[in-house]
């Protein structure tokens, strides 16, 4: 069974055009994350939503636009895709926002060219 | 702000050794201090983790030191095995919003 889960795992798309990727999680979580890690492998979040309430939104262009239908699942958004946007993408959950584990999507790659 | 430091940026260990991977912080709010493994393709997963009320953490062949004061801490793989040939990465956690913060990683190779 899949904890977290990602769609697509890879995206290839032209810039200027407008994406999305899915999250899912089925580990009963309530926090969930979005991450982007460069081509560097630094990793970095992006957002956090409680119980489908945003509680972490770090400097990300607003081309990037989370929403959260349920606890259950958290997407993401890309309007006007840039070249820089390419990085791999990684959807993550926890129960509770404090000391406890997140648990990693296998990530989507995503190539703007 | 790089808030997590890492070291070294990559490493490369005997089958048998010990592999040593050092972090430092600089914000005394956090207070949950995890490491993650990451093998290609994959995403991260959590190996290890300690709070700052402990000095050590022991799992298997894994072990956290912790210096509070130092405000460092640092993994050890012992029987360091070509399977755990991944990228590392600290991170701590803590503040009013409890981001977990990364290190920017550790590429272990482990030669047989």
């Amino acid at each position: 069974d899949t904890a977290v889960s990602q769609t697509p795992k890879y995206l290839v798309t032209q810039m200027g055009n407008d994406k999305s990727i899915k999250c899912e999680q089925n580990l009963g979580h309530d926090t969930m994350y979005w991450y982007k890690q460069d081509s560097k492998k630094f990793l970095k979040i992006m957002f956090s939503y409680n119980n489908k309430e945003l509680i972490i939104n770090e400097t990300v262009p607003n081309r990037f636009s989370p929403k959260s239908p349920d606890k259950a699942h958290l997407n993401l958004h890309i309007n006007s895709l840039e070249l820089g946007d390419s990085a791999v993408y990684f959807c993550a959950s926890s129960q509770g926002t404090a000391r406890n584990e997140q648990y990693f999507g296998p990530g989507t790659r995503l190539t703007v060219t | 702000q790089q808030q997590v430091k890492q070291s070294p940026q990559s490493l490369i260990v005997q089958k048998g050794g010990i592999s040593i991977i050092n972090c430092a912080y600089e914000n005394t709010a956090f207070d949950y201090f995890p490491w993650y493994q990451q093998f290609p393709g994959k995403g991260p997963a959590l190996l290890i983790a300690i709070r700052p009320d402990v000095s050590e953490k022991k799992e298997g062949r894994f072990t956290i030191s912790f210096n509070k004061s130092a405000k460092q801490f640092s993994l050890h793989i012992m029987d360091s095995q070509p399977g755990d040939s991944a990228t590392y990465f600290c991170a701590a956690r803590g503040g009013s919003n409890y981001k977990l913060t990364f290190g920017k990683g550790t590429l272990l190779t482990v030669n047989p």
